[in-house]
């Protein structure tokens, strides 16, 4: 089965402007994930979805960052304006929901973002 | 939510056994173990997971104590290409929310 799809891989931008991440899921998996991934530290979640839903957003920085994923699909990630400390990877990963805790999560490589 | 505890890094030789090991003291009955890794510049790669029986697959194998309150992973002959950074997470079994993942271990395979 094809894996999940991010785009772009590599993303450069000057602080204050704004950038969209894109991720399209493993077919078929209800749930999907955004997470950040700064230098040298474990993965931290963002958002989760189940199908057009938000499940958690709690770790969100709601004024700057925003999810979406409107036909329970693939989704984006938008951050406007970026800030410096925003640089680091952001990954997308979606699991089965029907097994629940049962069912693993499959990662996508990832966006490296760069806020100069 | 149960917490895990690692190495912050190991060694092994290539073509030995690497144990990797994680401490997950609060851990519920209806909590699962799961492992995976992480190779530079690569989204975090699923390994395993278990709930209280040892479980193995082509990749690894993975040894729960009694009592549940660590793990193993055994990679039963280690190559360069397992170098990596390896998470263990713990995962609610009826709540498929909070995986979070924690610091890992940064193994060294060297021949």
């Amino acid at each position: 089965e094809a894996g999940v799809a991010q785009s772009p891989r590599y993303k450069i931008i000057e602080k204050r402007q704004s950038v969209a991440f894109w991720c399209n899921p493993i077919s078929g998996h209800a749930t999907l994930y955004w997470y950040q991934q700064i230098l040298g530290q474990g993965p931290k979640l963002l958002i989760q979805f189940q199908n057009n839903g938000v499940v958690d957003d709690s770790q969100l920085p709601k004024d700057r960052f925003s999810a979406e994923r409107l036909k329970g699909v693939d989704s984006t990630l938008k951050i406007q304006p970026a800030k410096l400390e925003d640089s680091a990877v952001y990954l997308c990963a979606s699991s089965h929901t029907g097994t629940g805790g049962n069912s693993p999560l499959h990662f996508g490589n990832g966006t490296r973002l760069t806020v100069t | 939510d149960a917490k895990t505890t690692q190495p912050p890094s190991m060694d092994c030789a290539e073509g030995r056994a690497a144990n990797l090991p994680c401490n997950h003291s609060t851990i519920s009955g209806n909590e699962y173990v799961y492992w995976y890794r992480q190779i530079h510049s690569q989204g975090p790669q699923y390994i395993i997971h278990g709930l209280k029986n040892n479980e193995t697959n082509e990749m690894a194998s993975l040894i729960i104590t009694e009592d549940r309150k660590s793990s193993t992973l055994i990679l039963p002959h280690a190559t360069l290409r397992d170098t990596a950074v390896y998470y263990c997470i713990v995962r609610p079994r009826y709540n498929f929310n909070k995986f979070y993942f924690g610091s890992g271990t940064k193994l060294n395979v060297k021949p």
